[in-house]
């Protein structure tokens, strides 16, 4: 079985400040992780994906994660808070069920940018 | 490129009635799934298709049914509404080529907000 878990329900940082959005996974085999975001009233977008080619991943809007296999943890960072980044973040992990790429997400972070 | 589109975009249903919500895709993706969104609880799965012809339970099934009509669509059943039902509801696909390697991001549509009165 897997699992993902995001630590806070709400992130509340000022613009310009660090986000750090933390998510620990568990999996049974090695895992593809990724993180979406979700604007208001839309659905989910990619922003990266870790797939066991580097550890540290890099995607869009200048976020980065970073793969700890000794934490199961897949944390998401971005140096410089923007206003537009505030958001509902979550977390994902896809491992095998009966031969399917199950996905299981946590329950997501609110990022809130203050000005 | 549309991607997923899902139908419709609101709907205001009464307790007892039946309704099915429609997602097509168009990036001919071999999987395609079916979540509820609720407050505080995140994306929770409903039903799946990890192929044309085939469809599996999630982790909330009661109360839904699925038809994977075709590659392209993936529609989601109420037989009869009730108000825990109330949701918004997303459609995702993923999966190019002959399998789904795992490593591939699922595509979502703008999802369908559903209220049972």
């Amino acid at each position: 079985a897997q699992s993902v878990t995001q630590l806070g329900s709400h992130v509340s940082v000022s613009e310009g400040a660090l986000v750090l959005l933390r998510c620990n996974y568990s999996s049974s085999v090695p895992p593809y992780l990724f993180w979406y975001v979700q604007y208001p009233n839309q659905g989910l977008q990619l922003l990266l994906k870790y797939t066991s080619a580097a550890t540290l991943v890099k995607g869009i809007n200048g976020f980065e994660a970073e793969f700890k296999k000794s934490e199961t943890s897949f944390h998401l960072t971005k140096p410089s808070a923007h206003m537009s980044d505030a958001a509902e973040y979550f977390c994902a992990v896809r491992g095998t069920s009966g031969g399917s790429y199950i996905p299981t997400f946590g329950r997501g972070t609110s990022l809130i940018v203050h000005p | 490129n549309a991607g997923v589109t899902q139908t419709p975009k609101f709907q205001v249903l009464k307790t007892g009635q039946s309704m099915t919500l429609q997602c097509a895709q168009d990036m001919n993706h071999n999987s395609m799934y079916w979540y509820r969104q609720d407050p505080g609880m995140g994306l929770r799965l409903i039903y799946y298709s990890a192929s044309e012809g085939t469809t599996d339970k999630g982790e909330v099934p009661n109360g839904y049914n699925v038809s994977r009509l075709n590659k392209r669509e993936f529609s989601l059943r109420l037989e009869s509404a009730a108000p825990s039902q109330t949701s918004v509801y997303f459609c995702a696909s993923t999966g190019k080529g002959r399998a789904d390697s795992g490593n591939q991001p699922q595509h979502f549509g703008d999802g369908t907000r559903l209220s049972i009165l």
